[in-house]
């Protein structure tokens, strides 16, 4: 069974970067065929995804925040990470990681359990 | 910045049928498919519904997905308790070459 782990500090100060690491068990990141994602959700609002990362390590990110947002990942690790950098009170939210079976279109069957920031000084 | 619109609210009496519509467009519902996920309060999303009207294994035979042109729905029937929750659709969307897009999400209360 594939679990995923969302890890990092849970307050951030604004204008700095938010860093969160995703700990994959139960399956290899290198695996084809997954994209490996951050979703995040505003506190009592809807669902907004950021991105992915391939095992190879090609990216897409969403276009509204693309000029913050760095997925990479750690195959030895067997992990991805998300950084989201010069952060405000909007940045504050639940982040999800979770795991696109892309190769046959089977959705985000995997989800780490979430991990709020708050950006506060 | 939802591109999927959905009706923020929707209510049944237990056993009750309730539907949920999601509409958008050409470049994503128009060309790709559905996924439905249920949001339970306080926990991550978890997979309803892909490739339009698919159950992932566990998921109940009450939850039914559709879709038609650039809308689809997701029905629940035999309503119950434990439905109430948050229930989102998404979809690829060609328009931005990969942006993957959630609907604006349904609360669902069994009264």
């Amino acid at each position: 069974q594939v679990q995923l782990q969302e890890s990092g500090p849970g307050l951030v100060k604004p204008s700095q970067t938010l860093s969160l690491t995703c700990t994959v068990s139960g399956g290899s990141i290198s695996s084809g065929g997954y994209y490996w994602s951050w979703i995040r959700q505003h506190p009592g609002k809807g669902l907004e995804w950021i991105g992915y990362i391939y095992y190879s390590g090609s990216t897409y990110y969403n276009p509204s925040l693309k000029s913050r947002v760095t997925i990479s990942v750690d195959t030895s690790k067997n992990q991805f990470s998300l950084k989201l950098s010069s952060v405000t009170a909007a940045d504050t939210a639940v982040y999800y990681c979770a795991r696109d079976d892309h190769y046959d279109s089977s959705g985000y069957v995997y989800w780490g359990q979430g991990t709020l920031v708050t950006v506060s000084s | 910045q939802s591109v999927l619109t959905q009706p923020p609210s929707a209510s049944g009496t237990p056993g009750q049928r309730v539907t949920i519509s999601c509409s958008g467009s050409s470049s994503n519902i128009g060309s790709n498919y559905v996924y439905w996920y249920q949001q339970l309060p306080g926990t991550a999303p978890k997979l309803l519904i892909y490739r339009n009207n698919q159950r992932p294994s566990g998921v109940p035979d009450r939850f039914s997905g559709s879709k038609s042109g650039t809308s689809a729905s997701l029905a629940i029937s035999g309503l119950r308790s434990e439905d109430e929750a948050d229930y989102y659709c998404a979809a690829w969307d060609d328009s931005l070459s990969g942006l993957y897009v959630f609907g604006t999400g349904t609360k669902v209360t069994v009264l």
